[in-house]
């Protein structure tokens, strides 16, 4: 059975840093590409930034550009996210999805349960 | 405000059809790439629900179906349950933004 679970989420101030990590089981982790989907408290989803099977593919939304950093570790089997100069905005759960993508096919088709990042003074 | 375009809600009693709308452009489902669907009940991570448009992944009953015309999604529920009372949200891929896209998300309220 696949599992994706987030840990790390916490309360930090504006302009401060967190680490994100996603543990991955079930499936040959260092086989997929892997994501950062975001949602803001009432609000709906947000992708956040991707990396490829072998860590040196990577995107980011715009508005994370510059402060976040995406990596992974195959031999853990998990997936990280460093976030740095938070701001209130960054306020969200924050889930590590599992990526298929083709040509045309771009998705994510296994969720972790989230972890809560409240930036807040 | 969303690149993919939703109804904010949608409601219907059980037992009834439902269909969840979500209109893109040129340069995501007009363009030709797939739409996705996922479902998010209260309190729950996403879930894929449908993609490629019409295909259902193990486990989600035939009472749910997709379709794309255009630069046009839907999604359709019949039968409708008090357990499909969740949140509903569309994904693409945007060529010119060069990234995955979502809609705004679709409240289902089953009355």
């Amino acid at each position: 059975e696949v599992q994706l679970v987030e840990s790390g989420g916490d309360l930090v101030q504006p302009g401060g840093s967190l680490r994100l990590s996603c543990a991955a089981s079930g499936f040959t982790f260092s086989n997929y590409n892997m994501n950062w989907v975001r949602q803001a408290p009432g609000k709906g989803l947000e992708w956040v930034s991707y990396i490829g099977t072998g860590g040196y593919t990577i995107y980011y939304a715009d508005s994370v550009k510059g402060r976040f950093t995406i990596s992974r570790d195959n031999a853990k089997n998990s997936l990280y996210l460093q976030m740095t100069s938070l701001r209130n905005e960054d306020t969200a759960v924050y889930y590590c999805a599992r990526d298929y993508r083709s040509s045309w096919r771009y998705y994510f088709d296994y969720w972790g349960q989230g972890a809560l990042v409240t930036v807040s003074s | 405000q969303s690149v993919l375009t939703q109804p904010p809600s949608v409601s219907g009693a059980p037992g009834q059809r439902v269909t969840i709308s979500c209109t893109g452009s040129s340069s995501n489902i007009g363009a030709g790439y797939d739409v996705q669907w996922y479902q998010q009940v209260p309190g729950a991570a996403p879930k894929l629900l449908m993609y490629g448009n019409d295909n259902r992944p193990s486990g989600v009953p035939d009472r749910v179906s997709g379709s794309k015309s255009g630069t046009s999604a839907s999604l359709a529920i019949t039968g409708l349950q008090t357990e499909d009372e969740a949140d509903y949200y569309c994904q693409s891929y945007d060529v010119s933004l060069s990234t995955v896209v979502f809609g705004g998300g679709t409240k289902l309220t089953v009355l």
